[in-house]
């Protein structure tokens, strides 16, 4: 069974700095799909980014940018200019096929003014 | 807001008793996903439903159930519950089951069995 594991169980950052949140995976398939999922205190799953495993260029959305090595099977989240409002729970998670989500166990995520 | 509707927001109950939660998928979305989220068991996935059909399971309790319903709208339902259900539920939706998709997520259902 695939498993995704996210080291880093708490990291802080300061306002406006880059943080890098790391996510590691296990799997034997060619294709497949990787995301990251942000968690607020209001508990809402919102999803920040999407990546094709297929795809060698590495996803962005804004300020949030991913950094995919397929073959060490990594998949980390780099958030730049970082905000008051990025503080929550970041999930790695794969998508295996028919749309199940295997999720690692998050990362806190505290941002100091 | 994603466009899929969970009620209730909280749950309250006791040992032994049985809930079910609802789960009302974005307009247009065939596909919908049960998922838990436990302190001690993280966020796991439980079981879909493809237009009325099962189409996998996860993890889920014999003691658990669900069903899609013909205007899609889900439920899943919880018996002889035990101090170690309590977690927070949430379920999620998608237009087929295409491995591309996206999944949007509901605001969940915070169960609490006393």
């Amino acid at each position: 069974a695939q498993t995704v594991t996210q080291s880093q169980p708490e990291m802080s950052v300061q306002e406006a700095e880059t943080v890098t949140l790391s996510c590691t995976y296990d799997t034997s398939e060619s294709d497949y799909y990787l995301f990251w999922y942000k968690q607020p205190p209001s508990r809402q799953m919102i999803l920040v980014i999407r990546q094709e495993a297929y795809k060698q260029q590495n996803a962005t959305e804004n300020r949030f940018s991913v950094n995919f090595q397929k073959a060490a099977k990594s998949f980390s989240l780099k958030i730049s200019d970082s905000q008051l409002g990025d503080a929550a729970m970041y999930f790695c998670a794969y998508m295996e096929y028919g749309n199940k989500l295997v999720f690692g166990a998050g990362t806190i995520l505290r941002v100091k003014s | 807001d994603s466009g899929v509707t969970q009620t209730p927001k909280h749950l309250i109950t006791a040992t032994g008793q049985r809930v079910t939660l609802r789960c009302s998928p974005r307009s247009g979305d065939l596909s919908v996903y049960w998922y838990q989220q436990s302190l001690d068991q993280g966020l796991q996935f439980l079981i879909q439903y493809y237009n009325g059909e099962e189409r996998a399971k996860g993890n889920i309790l014999e003691r658990f159930s669900a069903q899609q319903f013909p205007d899609l709208h889900s439920e899943l339902n919880l018996s002889s519950l035990e101090l170690g259900d309590s977690a927070l539920y949430f379920c999620a939706s998608s237009a087929t089951t295409a491995t591309n998709e996206k999944l949007f997520f509901g605001s969940g259902t915070q169960l609490s069995v006393l």
